[in-house]
């Protein structure tokens, strides 16, 4: 059965970095765009980016671009949001999500199957 | 940036009515459109996607309709199993926008 695990959440100081993994498992992931989106605590959901199947193509939300990055290891069947310059208002639960099967692009934009989430605090 | 809305924010049914939640984008999507649902505590569930194809494992009192800037996800006969909070999300181009979410609560 498809897993999503997240991890490397935790307490951020502003302006620092933080590094969120994402373990796949029970689907051929290197076939599959990933996502991840992030919930502010109480609040409700936000797309944060996105990477291609097959890696070299990416999208942000205006809200993070410049700051994270998005990537993926095939032969670990993981992908990593990679976040920088931190501030307040990244506080969140972030998730990874999957691509749905049949999609024909890049990378397809809804998500049949989610992680169980990893929070974030910015704070110092 | 095209962007998504939802009304109402909340509302408040009983058991076995119908109920039906509106989401509106900015622009025209197709129907490249999904809906989630979030239960208090639990990860959002996909329920909709394609305006009206129910996922695989989705109770048929849901359904979804719509096309281009306007869409509705329907509840037939409300259950206590569906107090949730429903998201739509446009997906016919990145950014791939979630509207705000409407809270279903039993009354």
């Amino acid at each position: 059965q498809v897993q999503l695990v997240e991890s490397g959440g935790g307490v951020g100081q502003p302006g620092r970095s933080l590094r969120l993994s994402c373990a796949a498992s029970g689907f051929t992931f290197s076939d599959y765009g990933m996502h991840w989106v992030r919930q502010p605590p109480g609040k409700g959901l936000e797309w944060v980016a996105v990477i291609s199947w097959n890696g070299r193509h990416n999208y942000y939300a205006d809200s993070v671009k410049g700051r994270f990055t998005i990537s993926r290891d095939d032969s670990k069947n993981t992908v990593y949001l990679q976040m920088s310059s931190l501030r307040a208002e990244d506080t969140a639960v972030y998730y990874c999500a999957k691509d749905p099967p049949g999609g024909s692009g890049y990378y397809y934009g809804f998500h049949d199957y989610w992680g169980q989430g990893t929070l974030v605090t910015v704070s110092s | 940036d095209i962007q998504m809305t939802q009304s109402p924010s909340s509302l408040s049914a009983s058991v076995g009515d119908r109920v039906t939640i509106t989401c509106r984008a900015s622009q025209g999507v197709s129907n490249y459109l999904a809906w989630y649902q979030q239960k208090p505590g639990r990860v959002p569930k996909l329920l909709i996607y394609g305006a009206s194809t129910l996922q695989s494992g989705v109770p048929s009192r849901f359904s979804g309709s719509g096309s281009g800037t306007d869409f509705t996800l329907a509840i037939s006969s409300l259950q206590p199993e569906d107090v949730a909070t429903y998201y739509c999300q446009k997906y016919d181009s990145a950014p791939f926008t979630f509207g705000p979410g409407t809270k279903v609560d039993i009354k």
